[in-house]
């Protein structure tokens, strides 16, 4: 059984960047796409973007200026970074798996909510 | 990107009702199309996947059906554990994309 959870600091503050990280516990291979996904308070799911095992990634176009996805095999973990954060930014925070023969997320981890505030 | 569009926004139905919610996509895609139920303070639960095939472990009254650039996602005999927000999501292209949520409710 896969797990992931979330971790990271809950507060940030305008114009500085959010850094979150996602531990994978069981298969964390590169069968899978690692992704981050949010959800604006009282809004839908937003897909953030992706990293592969090896370090490959794809990102939402509307975020890439600011969004860095990276992986650390050794840790079975990866992490978001996303800089110049707004009050826009505060969201629930999810990562999952993506699993391509299901084309589905099919695990995720708990979500964790980031308020961007003074 | 694909756009995803869900109708309606939101509904009320009661226990034991059969509901049917749709979704659809601004261009085809094939089946990849997947079903997520989310309660508030939860992670989505995935539901369905390639348009029609049920995850393990989700019961049998949730059932998927489409193709193309059209889908629904129907739940018959409405259980109290149902009410929740249900999105689609589209995986045809891997900028994934997600309708904007049907909400159930009593």
């Amino acid at each position: 059984q896969v797990q992931l959870q979330e971790s990271g600091p809950r507060l940030v503050k305008p114009s500085e960047t959010l850094s979150l990280s996602c531990g994978v516990s069981g298969d964390f291979s590169s069968s899978y796409y690692w992704t981050w996904i949010r959800q604006a308070p009282g809004k839908g799911l937003e897909w953030i973007g992706y990293t592969f095992y090896s370090g490959s990634t794809d990102y939402n176009p509307s975020l890439r200026s600011r969004l860095t996805i990276s992986v650390d095999q050794s840790k079975q973990q990866f992490s978001l970074k996303l800089s110049a954060v707004t009050a826009a930014d505060t969201a629930v925070y999810f990562c999952a798996r993506y699993a391509p023969i299901s084309g589905a997320f099919d695990f995720w981890g708990h979500g964790t909510l980031v308020t961007v505030s003074s | 990107d694909i756009q995803m569009t869900q109708s309606p926004s939101s509904l009320s139905a009661s226990v034991g009702d059969r509901v049917t919610i749709t979704c659809r996509a601004s261009e085809s895609i094939s089946r990849y199309l997947s079903w997520y139920q989310k309660k508030p303070g939860k992670a989505p639960n995935l539901l369905i996947y390639t348009a029609s095939t049920l995850q393990g472990g989700v019961p049998s009254r949730f059932s998927g059906s489409g193709s193309g650039t059209d889908f629904a996602l129907t739940i018959s005999n409405l259980q109290p554990e149902d009410f929740a927000t249900y999105y689609c999501q589209q995986s045809y292209n891997t900028h994934f994309s997600f309708g904007p949520g049907t909400t159930v409710d009593i």
